[in-house]
């Protein structure tokens, strides 16, 4: 079966780091998302990876390593406003993406 | 409209009524989706469509239905609404099928009493 597994909630300071881990299963790959979503809002994209390695845009950054099923998503220099859940989501065989239940971000001054 | 719309935003809806959910982008992307999101649980997949003309059944379609008339819209349709249908529901499009990012919509929050 298909599966993503991320911690349901991390906690972090201003101005630290925050690593948020996804493991995944599915059947075939085409590639991971992640995706931010604030409380009451639609989930808006952040990242995607299809090769191994890390992909840096600005504040945030995402590491894939197909081989071991495994990503993550790194917030510098946490804001409030990010403050937010955020998805891991692969892409399947059938190019269908499998959301995992979201990791919620707790950020204090 | 810029983007992806849905309407309404929020309903409350007595136990087998109809109700049609409606989306539409005006970004000409072919490929459109509708998800739930209930607590605790990820965005499930109800249905999809890859161009105009064209539907396919995700991972939770029972009693759910979708045309896809023209690029534009994608409307959701619940032929007579159930409490477990209870949830948030985002419809999203993408340039095409694979690979490419999914901009989703605002929402509607169902409550099916």
């Amino acid at each position: 079966g298909q599966n993503i597994d991320q911690p349901t909630e991390m906690t972090a300071t201003e101005g630290a780091i925050v690593q948020i881990n996804c493991t995944y299963q599915t059947s075939g790959f085409n590639g991971l998302f992640w995706y931010q979503q604030h409380a009451g809002e639609a989930p808006t994209f952040l990242s995607y990876n299809v090769l191994d390695g890390l992909e840096e845009k600005g504040r945030f950054s995402s590491f894939l390593s197909r081989s071991k099923g495994y990503s993550y998503l790194l917030l510098k220099e946490l804001q409030m406003k990010d403050s937010a859940s955020y998805l891991c989501a692969p892409m399947d065989s059938n190019y269908q993406l499998i959301w995992g239940a979201g990791t919620k971000l707790i950020i204090k001054p | 409209i810029a983007g992806i719309t849905q309407a309404p935003t929020s309903q409350i809806l007595a136990a087998g009524r109809r109700m049609t959910l409606r989306c539409t982008q005006d970004m000409r992307h072919n490929a459109m989706y509708w998800y739930r999101q209930d607590l605790g649980l990820g965005l499930r997949l109800i249905h999809y469509s890859n161009t105009a003309g064209t539907t396919g059944k995700g991972e939770v379609p029972d009693g759910y239905s979708v045309s896809r008339a023209n690029t534009d819209d994608f409307p959701l349709t619940l032929a007579s609404a159930v409490p477990s249908q209870t949830s948030v529901y985002f419809c999203a499009s993408s340039p095409d099928s694979a690979y490419n990012e999914q901009f989703f919509g605002p929402g509607t929050r169902l409550t099916v009493l």
